[in-house]
């Protein structure tokens, strides 16, 4: 089966790190995504991963082991804006087609 | 970037009527589209892969006889909600990938449906 795994909700302080974990089980692995969702929006992507590793962009980072079926992203230097719903998604087959954890929702406090 | 659109943004209907929800790819071409329901404060559930110029595939327990989907060019995929009911009411996103962006999903704005 596919079951992907989040925190359904974190709270973080202004100017703080917080880091989001993902742990997935599925069928195949060809990549791993991370999604930016704010409330009545279309998420907007973030990172990839495929290989071992970590993944700088910015304020954000994206990290994966595949041996462990474990990613996290981090947050940086948060900003009030960075409160959002952050979706895992993993990508378990070349079709294209993306399965999604449940989603985090963090909520940044000044 | 690329961009997808999808029209229309928000539609309410009364239980038993058919809505039409359009995803067009603005500036490219795409042979695959993706269409996500998503619940309020729950994440985005594939319904099916919409495939230019074939059948759709359908997602385990999704009805292919309801939710009808055309891919009738590269550029536009509809999804039509046919007889909806209240608990059809959702969030409706459609995404594509243009050529050479294999890593990386665009999604449209996503359509409020609210069946009354």
């Amino acid at each position: 089966g596919q079951n992907i795994d989040q925190p359904t909700e974190m709270t973080a302080t202004e100017g703080a790190i917080v880091q989001i974990n993902c742990t997935y089980q599925t069928s195949g692995f060809n990549g791993l995504f991370w999604y930016q969702q704010h409330a009545g929006e279309a998420p907007t992507f973030l990172s990839y991963n495929v290989l071992d590793g970590l993944e700088e962009k910015g304020r954000f980072s994206s990290f994966l082991s595949r041996s462990k079926g474990y990613s996290y992203l981090l947050l940086k230097e948060l900003q009030m804006k960075d409160s959002a719903s952050y979706l895992c998604a993993v990508r378990a087959s070349n079709t294209g087609k993306l399965i999604f954890g449940q989603g985090t929702t963090l909520q940044v406090k000044p | 970037g690329a961009v997808v659109s999808q029209h229309p943004s928000w539609v309410i209907c009364k239980s038993g009527t058919s809505v039409k929800i359009e995803c067009r790819s603005l500036d490219f071409q795409a042979t695959t589209m993706f269409w996500y329901r998503q619940f309020p404060k729950q994440s985005l559930m594939l319904m099916a892969t919409s495939n230019e110029g074939s059948k759709a595939t359908y997602e385990q327990g999704v009805e292919k006889d309801k939710f009808l989907i055309n891919h009738a060019s590269l550029t536009l995929s509809t999804l039509t909600v046919t007889s909806a009911h209240p608990e059809d009411s959702s969030f409706y996103i459609c995404s594509a990938s243009p050529p050479g962006f294999y890593n990386e999903q665009f999604f449209g704005p996503g359509t409020r449906l609210t069946v009354l």
